[in-house]
């Protein structure tokens, strides 16, 4: 059973330390998604590539996020410099051609 | 860009009656509508979808409508069980070919608590 692969699952760091968070998409998916929950927001969409290409990161604050996809098995999401208000679940999410989409079991972040 | 309302916000049934949650979405290009479950800490997952060119879709006790003339699709549970309680989120999407490229827009979500 095929399954998208995100670590860590859980990360506890101070403000200003950076956070990366590793995504491994199912095999063959050629969409990534990554969202961001908490309670007051539901899933908010950071940022997603196609065939590896970034295509929409608009709702992802660029002056401390950065969201990368280095090869077809890898997306990473950065945040530089971490700040309590990042405090969520962050998940990521493979999507096939069909546009069903999977998601891993996500990164529990919480910043002091 | 797609925005999706989703209703209610909270839901209580007793377990054997039905439920039922509706949505709305406002690009009227948008052709697939997928509803997700997630379960206290855990990752959302599919349950169910829909394409535009269908009106209905049924699996087991769960069912999909959609009215693309209003813009509105529904996710109908029947007899429904305490394991059914979580939160479900429905969600719209444009396939590529438009300029969303794919791009899911979910819905705010509906807390389901089933009693026993």
């Amino acid at each position: 059973d095929a399954r998208v692969t995100q670590t860590p699952r859980h990360k506890v760091t101070e403000m200003g330390q950076e956070v990366t968070m590793r995504c491994q998409p199912i095999l063959g998916h050629n969409t990534v998604f990554w969202y961001r929950q908490t309670m007051m927001q539901g899933l908010e969409l950071l940022a997603y590539f196609r065939n590896r290409a970034p295509l929409d990161d608009s709702g992802m604050p660029k002056d401390r996020f950065s969201a990368e996809m280095p090869d077809a098995t890898l997306a990473t999401l950065k945040i530089q410099p971490s700040e309590p208000r990042d405090s969520a679940v962050y998940f990521c999410a493979s999507g096939d051609r069909r546009e069903k989409l999977f998601f891993g079991s996500g990164t529990q972040l919480s910043v002091l | 860009g797609e925005n999706v309302e989703q209703h209610p916000s909270t839901l209580s049934v007793q377990e054997g009656d039905s439920a039922v949650i509706k949505c709305t979405y406002s690009d009227s290009a948008s052709n697939y509508f997928p509803w997700y479950k997630q379960e206290l800490g855990k990752r959302p997952q599919l349950i169910i979808d829909i394409r535009s060119n269908v009106g209905e879709k049924k699996d087991q006790r769960i069912a999909v409508t959609l009215n693309k003339t209003a813009k509105h699709f529904s996710l109908h549970i029947t007899e429904t069980q305490p394991e059914d309680s979580a939160v479900y989120f429905c969600a719209a999407l444009r396939n590529a070919g438009g300029t969303s490229y794919g791009k899911l827009t979910f819905g705010q979500g509906t807390i389901l608590t089933v009693h026993p």
